[in-house]
C-alpha cells in the first residue's frame, strides 16, 4: 500500500541556520509530490509540488525540495530559516491511479521550531 | 480570489448528535475534498466531489456522508457523532485543470469537539 514517512516528528533549528525536513514515500509509480505547511490555526498552504521532470523543485518562501527516485525520497530544503518559518510540514503522496482517481496520502507531518 | 471558506470554525457537539459542515471552494474550482485531522492519526482522506458527484472515497465508516450542490458548494455531514469524531476537517479546492488530488488549496477548517 502506498505510505509516507516524515521520520522527524519534531525538529528545533536556529533562526538563520538551514533546515533540512526529510520524507520517504512507498509507491508503485511515478508519484506526484507534494510540501504542504500549516501554520498554527491555519489551513494547509502548498510550498511545492513535484510531477515530473527537473527533479529539484523551488516552492514558495525560498522553499525546495529534491525528488530521488533511488532513495524513495523527497526532503525538504531551507537555506536560512526564518522565526516565521516554525509550524507543522506535511508531506503527501497522489496516489491509487491516475487523473481523477488519484487521492491524497499524508505523512504525519514534522514540527518545526525555530529558536531566536 | 477569495480563498476556501468553511463555516463554522468552530462546533461543540455531545455525543449522539449529528452536525453539518459547510465549504466554499475558490471561484471556478468544482472539485471539493474533504480530509478529517487528528493528532494520532494525522490527515485522513474523506471523500471527494466533483460536479455534484462523489468520485473518491476515504475508509470511513457511512456516518460521513457530503455532498455538492451546483455551485460547487459542499457540506459534509457526521450523524451519531461519537467522541473520537472530535477533530479539525479540512476542506480542499482543486483548479478545472488539475486531477482530484493535483494541488489543492485548502480551507482553515472547522474544529469540531464531540462532549
Amino acid at each position: 500500500a502506498q505510505s509516507v514517512t516524515q521520520p522527524d516528528i519534531h525538529i528545533t533549528v536556529s533562526e538563520g541556520a538551514s533546515l533540512e525536513l526529510r520524507c520517504n514515500y512507498s509507491y508503485g509509480a511515478t508519484p506526484y509530490l507534494f510540501w504542504y505547511v500549516q501554520s498554527p490555526g491555519q489551513g494547509l498552504q502548498l510550498l511545492l509540488k513535484y510531477f515530473s521532470g527537473d527533479t529539484l523543485v523551488q516552492g514558495i518562501k525560498g522553499f525546495e525540495a529534491e525528488f530521488k527516485r533511488s532513495q524513495s525520497s523527497f526532503n525538504l530544503r531551507k537555506p536560512s530559516v526564518h522565526w516565521s518559518d516554525a509550524a507543522e510540514y506535511f508531506c503527501a503522496v497522489a496516489s491509487g491511479g491516475t487523473g481523477n482517481n488519484r487521492k491524497l496520502i499524508w505523512g504525519l507531518g514534522t514540527s518545526l521550531a525555530v529558536n531566536p | 480570489k477569495a480563498g476556501v471558506t468553511q463555516t463554522p470554525r468552530y462546533l461543540i457537539k455531545t455525543r449522539g448528535q449529528q452536525v453539518t459542515l459547510s465549504c466554499s471552494p475558490i471561484s471556478g474550482h468544482r472539485s471539493v475534498s474533504w480530509y478529517q485531522q487528528t493528532p494520532g492519526q494525522g490527515l485522513q482522506f474523506l471523500f471527494e466531489y466533483f460536479s455534484e458527484t462523489q468520485r473518491n472515497k476515504g475508509n470511513f465508516p457511512g456516518r460521513f456522508s457530503g455532498r455538492q450542490f451546483s455551485n460547487s458548494r459542499s457540506e459534509m455531514n457526521v450523524s451519531t457523532l461519537e467522541l473520537g469524531d472530535s477533530a479539525l476537517y479540512l476542506c480542499a479546492s482543486s483548479p478545472p485543470a488539475s486531477g482530484g488530488a493535483d494541488t489543492q488549496y485548502f480551507g482553515p477548517g472547522t474544529r469540531l469537539t464531540v462532549l
